[in-house]
């Protein structure tokens, strides 16, 4: 089956500076890869995601981008603001349609 | 449009109890998948359903189950309650099975298991 390593776990940024998640994935027939973000109490919401026939994607200060050779994909958030601190988690879909999802990145940036 | 909801949103129980939760999907979505989430296992599929048939099935044991709807609504049920089985679980609704369709999740239910 599927099995998607994210990484890193942690992620400490001062606000208006770059961060960036990354997930690896094993089974070449993954073809669709959501981001999303938890903040405590609340249940994830999708911020972003990316199909394999597409290479890059991008919405406001957040971006995604698709390695299908290497099978890796990359959250990219720019000039980041304290409302952006929450678990980010990735995804990625087996061939049977089947969500896989990472163990999530807590982001904490720092005013 | 209103977004997924689950109820109860808090449940305790005891070990050997049962427990049934409940999902509405966002309207006119017609698939209903279960996660469960806790801090070890992080998110793990349970199962999805797709105009009320199960379609994809997690590795959980057969004391979790659910079912579909015609309006589209979910249940889950958990037998034989486990302290293990403490959790959140999610239910995420989407427009068409997965993965044509993108899942949105709910606020999820916290199950405590004493």
């Amino acid at each position: 089956g599927e099995n998607v390593e994210q990484h890193p776990s942690t992620l400490s940024v001062q606000e208006g500076d770059s961060a960036v998640i990354k997930c690896t994935y094993s089974d070449s027939a993954s073809n669709y890869f959501p981001w999303y973000k938890q903040e405590l109490g609340k249940g994830p919401q999708l911020i972003i995601d990316i199909r394999s026939n597409v290479g890059e994607k991008k919405d406001q200060r957040i971006a995604v981008t698709l390695n299908k050779t290497a099978k890796h994909f990359s959250l990219h958030i720019t000039e980041t603001q304290p409302e952006d601190s929450a678990v980010y988690f990735c995804a990625a879909t087996d061939s049977w349609g089947k969500f896989q999802f990472g163990a999530g990145t807590q982001v904490v940036v720092t005013p | 449009k209103a977004g997924v909801t689950q109820t109860p949103r808090y449940l305790i129980k005891t070990r050997g109890q049962q427990v049934t939760l409940s999902c509405s999907p966002i309207s006119g979505h017609r698939s209903v998948s279960w996660y469960q989430q806790t801090p070890g296992q992080g998110l793990q599929f349970l199962f999805e359903y797709f105009s009320e048939t199960q379609r994809n099935k997690g590795n959980f044991p057969g004391r979790f189950s659910g079912r579909q709807f015609s309006n589209s609504r979910s249940e889950m049920n958990v037998s034989t309650l486990e302290l293990g089985d403490s959790a959140l679980y999610l239910c995420a609704s989407s427009l068409e099975a997965t993965p044509v369709g993108k899942q949105f999740f709910g606020p999820g239910t916290r199950l405590t298991v004493l």
